[in-house]
């Protein structure tokens, strides 16, 4: 079946630092890919998506690229900043539907003054 | 303002007491979910519903039941909480646009002793 793999954490980067969270999956045909956020005592939010192989998604100054040939599509950010703090999850689905998401184990980011 | 929320936000119960989780959307969605989150294990579908009345198990349903009798409501029911159960509960919603993104609860956090 379809999973996702993202790198263990947590991660603890300095302030401006460079960020990456890679993230693979294993699906059949072409899944859309998806990044979602959990800040402190929140659910999770839509950080960025890319839904075919090539496609960049950004926001918030997180960018992420579909990789077909890698089956990845891995996290970053060029200067992370206090409030990035958080949990980050990799997620795809198979039909592009929110109603077949499948989440990776996510990974903490902690970024310090 | 556009929501999911869930009640209560903290519980702690015991053993084979019967406790509903409530959750609530505003956004007239057809979907919701439900997940809960584990650590390293990310989240895990336990039961969704496509619209009233129609709701469906997903990856770890045991122990669990559901009800979807108007749109806005989806609660989650344990019968009999083992403290297998104890864990972060997330209730999520999505339109019949269905664009990919979820809307989150900000997340139940349930220990049964």
């Amino acid at each position: 079946g379809d999973s996702v793999t993202q790198m263990e954490g947590p991660v603890t980067l300095s302030e401006e630092a460079f960020l990456t969270i890679n993230c693979t999956y294993t699906a059949t045909g072409y899944p859309s890919l998806f990044w979602y956020v959990q800040y402190p005592g929140e659910g999770l939010q839509l950080l960025l998506k890319a839904t075919k192989a090539d496609d960049k998604g950004s926001n918030k100054g997180f960018e992420a690229t579909y990789r077909k040939e890698t089956t990845s599509f891995h996290l970053e950010k060029g200067s992370v900043q206090v409030s990035d703090s958080a949990v980050y999850f990799c997620a795809l689905s198979a039909s592009g539907s929110a109603r077949q998401l499948t989440f990776g184990s996510g990974t903490q980011l902690t970024v310090l003054p | 303002e556009a929501q999911v929320t869930q009640n209560p936000r903290y519980l702690i119960t015991v053993t084979g007491k019967k406790l509903t989780v409530t959750c609530s959307q505003n956004m007239n969605h057809e979907y919701m979910s439900w997940y809960r989150q584990d650590p390293g294990l990310g989240l895990r579908q336990i039961y969704y519903s496509m619209n009233v009345e129609v709701t469906d198990k997903g990856d770890v349903p045991e122990g669990y039941k559901v009800s979807r009798k108007e749109k806005r409501n989806f609660p989650l029911i344990l019968e009999s909480p083992s403290p297998n159960q104890t864990s972060l509960y997330f209730c999520a919603s999505s339109s019949y646009r269905d664009t990919g993104e979820l809307f989150f609860g900000e997340g139940s956090r349930l220990t049964v002793l």
